[in-house]
């Protein structure tokens, strides 16, 4: 499984957007992309997937470079309910066993 | 469709006490997963069932054992609690995406487990 790295935690301001960078340099040609976010005392969500270039949902946009190597999840004009930890995860099949690491801590302020 | 339930909401135990956490799930998912989430930190696999009668460690599974009665039931069990095992335990199920892209999980609400 490719390890990911991500950013502890990150402050930010309400109506600004945010990126949140995650680096898998040993990605393997099958992985994808993937995205969860959890809120205090809530399990994860799901929120956005891909495998290169862009994805976009009505929460959220996913930008890969082409050598994959690292990912951007971008939320747009964020609001105080964003606050809540955020998961890179990488994995392919449904036999990967899927590891959630300590995920990025996003703070929004008003 | 409630997708995810988990059961109980909160639970302290004594050391040594046994218990079972219970989920269940009704979106007709293949896959059921346990993990444990300590203050701060991510969550751990415990243990995952990639379909019914089939069970596999994660990366956490001592102290543990599961059983995956059917395909909508996943129960945990703790038969000699510790205070180590004090964390919020989450149960999640998963379907798979088309294409070979990894599977989405759905999440339960966790059980908040405290043992003394």
């Amino acid at each position: 499984l490719a390890k990911t790295t991500q950013p502890i935690s990150m402050d930010s301001y309400e109506g600004q957007e945010v990126n949140i960078t995650c680096s898998h340099n040993n990605i393997a040609t099958n992985d994808y992309i993937t995205w969860y976010q959890q809120f205090p005392s809530q399990g994860p969500r799901f929120i956005i997937q891909g495998y290169k270039t862009k994805v976009t949902n009505e929460v959220a946009s996913l930008f890969i470079p082409a050598d994959r190597k690292s990912s951007t999840l971008s939320l747009p004009r964020v609001s105080l309910s964003d606050t809540a930890v955020y998961y890179c995860l990488v994995g392919a099949n449904r036999d990967d066993k899927i590891i959630f690491g300590k995920g990025t801590r996003l703070h929004i302020l008003p | 469709n409630a997708g995810v339930t988990q059961t109980p909401k909160f639970q302290v135990l004594k050391t040594g006490q046994s218990m079972t956490l219970q989920c269940a799930q009704d979106m007709n998912h293949n896959s059921m997963y346990w993990y444990r989430q300590d203050p701060g930190m991510g969550l751990r696999l415990i243990y995952y069932s990639a379909s019914e009668g089939t069970t596999d460690k994660g990366e956490v599974p001592n102290g543990y054992n599961v059983s995956r009665l059917n395909k909508r039931e996943f129960s945990l069990r703790l038969e000699s609690a510790a205070p180590s095992q004090t964390s919020v335990y989450f149960c999640a199920s998963s379907e798979p995406r088309s294409g070979g892209a990894s599977e989405t999980q759905y999440f339960g609400p966790g059980t908040r487990l405290l043992v003394l």
